[in-house]
């Protein structure tokens, strides 16, 4: 059973306040990524870690930001959402060998 | 540029009946590609990988290099089978990191 867990999975909130989307695994994986998925549409790579204090962006521009303090923790922090960044945000990790994600739940995100 | 095809947005068989989930991909280096898969209500789970060779509920997908493709087969389709299916490949050449890009998704619906 894959321990990978996000919170919020909904979250509404007006154009320019601030939110953090967080993710957490049990797991010890070494290994985290951001995806970002619209509706009926392809997931999107935002943002990546391969250990602590290691980020990088991903393939799609994305104004927000990571961090990687602690293994276990990946969160995901716009600093003034707009409503282009209503979609849902996916946070997955891997062990350092595997090519196997365990996914969370996911965090849908309204900007209105 | 897409890395990633997946040509069928939906596909609908009937139970007891073949069938096939395309995906194609266009990668200079080797490719290790990947099927996942999302049932309803469920987290997206790894379904498959190439490099494994293996069966995974009765779903098999050889690599083509060739076509570049990477098709999902099942002989005999079975109502649980419906679930939203995603063609992954890997960014980073098969090493020890890990950055997988997806496919659009197909979404199987087994009618009985």
């Amino acid at each position: 059973e894959a321990d990978i867990y996000q919170t919020p999975r909904y979250l509404v909130i007006g154009t320019g306040k601030k939110i953090t989307l967080e993710c957490s695994q049990t797991m010890g994986h070494d290994k985290m990524y951001w995806y970002q998925q619209d509706p009926g549409m392809e997931l999107h790579l935002i943002h990546y870690s391969y250990g602590v204090n290691s980020t990088e962006k991903g393939d799609l521009s994305s104004e927000s930001t990571v961090s990687r303090i602690r293994t276990e923790h990946f969160p995901l922090t716009l600093e003034s959402a707009r409503p282009s960044h209503t979609s849902q945000y996916l946070c997955a990790s891997s062990e350092w060998t595997a090519g196997e994600l365990f996914f969370g739940e996911g965090s849908r995100l309204t900007v209105l | 540029a897409q890395r990633v095809t997946q040509p069928e947005k939906l596909l609908s068989v009937f139970k007891g009946a073949p069938v096939e989930l395309k995906c194609n991909y266009s990668y200079s280096g080797s490719p290790e590609l990947f099927w996942y898969v999302q049932y309803s209500r469920q987290r997206l789970q790894l379904l498959l990988r190439h490099i494994s060779r293996e069966s995974i509920k009765g779903f098999t997908a050889d690599l083509n290099k060739g076509e570049t493709s990477f098709h999902l087969k099942k002989p005999f389709a079975q109502e649980e089978d419906s679930a939203m299916y995603y063609c992954a490949l890997d960014l980073e050449g098969g090493g020890s990191n890990y950055k997988l890009t997806f496919g659009k998704g197909t979404l199987l619906t087994v009618n009985p």
